[in-house]
């Protein structure tokens, strides 16, 4: 499978605990999004990443939540204590570049459901 | 900030009909593309439009961006089963990058 790869698909922590969640972009795709989705949301942008560098990361909150993409290795977002709003559905997509008006979309994985107890 | 509305929300027809659901912002576009979703999956792109005017047809499916690319609008006909999901429209104002902002999205359910 080619396609953007999330693992893990469900994630359970308890209140304080850390969560990661990992994504693989498509092959030759060195740009990656965040996206978190809640029930009766629409998805919301988080953060933007290329390798090794954090592009926008306006969609962050601005405490617990951090996210990576290694020279090496998936990218990983990275929530710190979690509490219970945290609990939703987080999307990754990749793309082969920027620039909004070129064939440069964007792919989803299926996404990490994240479930704080 | 810029907002995306998609209309309707809700939509429930017979196998056979016709759709047209829209996609509305009082902003100018970059991009839009449209995007469907199925529960337990991540949305799986369907069209980008870059340019105001443009249409573009994927088997039973029309996509038309509106002349000032703020709006947008996804046609379907004879409708299938097998077109159930949640329809997303997601816009680009940026032209240095493309992180996309999204519309709430309109629930389709085609029954048989």
């Amino acid at each position: 499978n080619a396609g953007v790869m999330q693992n893990p698909r469900h994630l359970v922590r308890r209140r304080g605990q850390e969560a990661r969640l990992r994504c693989s972009p498509m092959k030759g795709h060195s740009h990656v999004y965040w996206y978190r989705q809640l029930p009766e949301e629409g998805l919301k942008f988080m953060v933007y990443l290329q390798k090794e560098n954090i592009i926008d990361e306006s969609g962050m909150p601005k405490e617990r939540f951090s996210a990576e993409f290694p020279k090496e290795g998936p990218s990983i977002l990275r929530i710190q204590q979690v509490v219970r709003g945290d609990s939703a559905a987080y999307f990754c997509a990749s793309s082969s570049g920027t620039g909004v008006r070129s064939n440069q979309p964007q792919h989803f994985g299926d996404g990490t459901r994240l479930s704080i107890l | 900030t810029q907002l995306l509305e998609q209309s309707p929300q809700f939509l429930s027809i017979q196998e056979g009909e016709n759709l047209t659901v829209y996609c509305n912002s009082s902003s100018v576009f970059s991009s839009l593309q449209w995007y469907r979703q199925e529960p337990g999956e991540g949305p799986v792109l369907l069209v980008t439009v870059v340019t105001g005017g443009e249409v573009k047809k994927l088997k039973r499916l029309t996509f038309q961006f509106g002349d000032a690319r703020k709006d947008s609008s996804l046609h379907i006909t004879a409708a299938q089963p097998g077109d159930t999901g949640l329809y997303l429209c997601a816009g680009a104002w940026n032209s240095g990058y493309s992180t996309l902002t999204f519309g709430k999205g309109t629930m389709l359910l085609v029954s048989p």
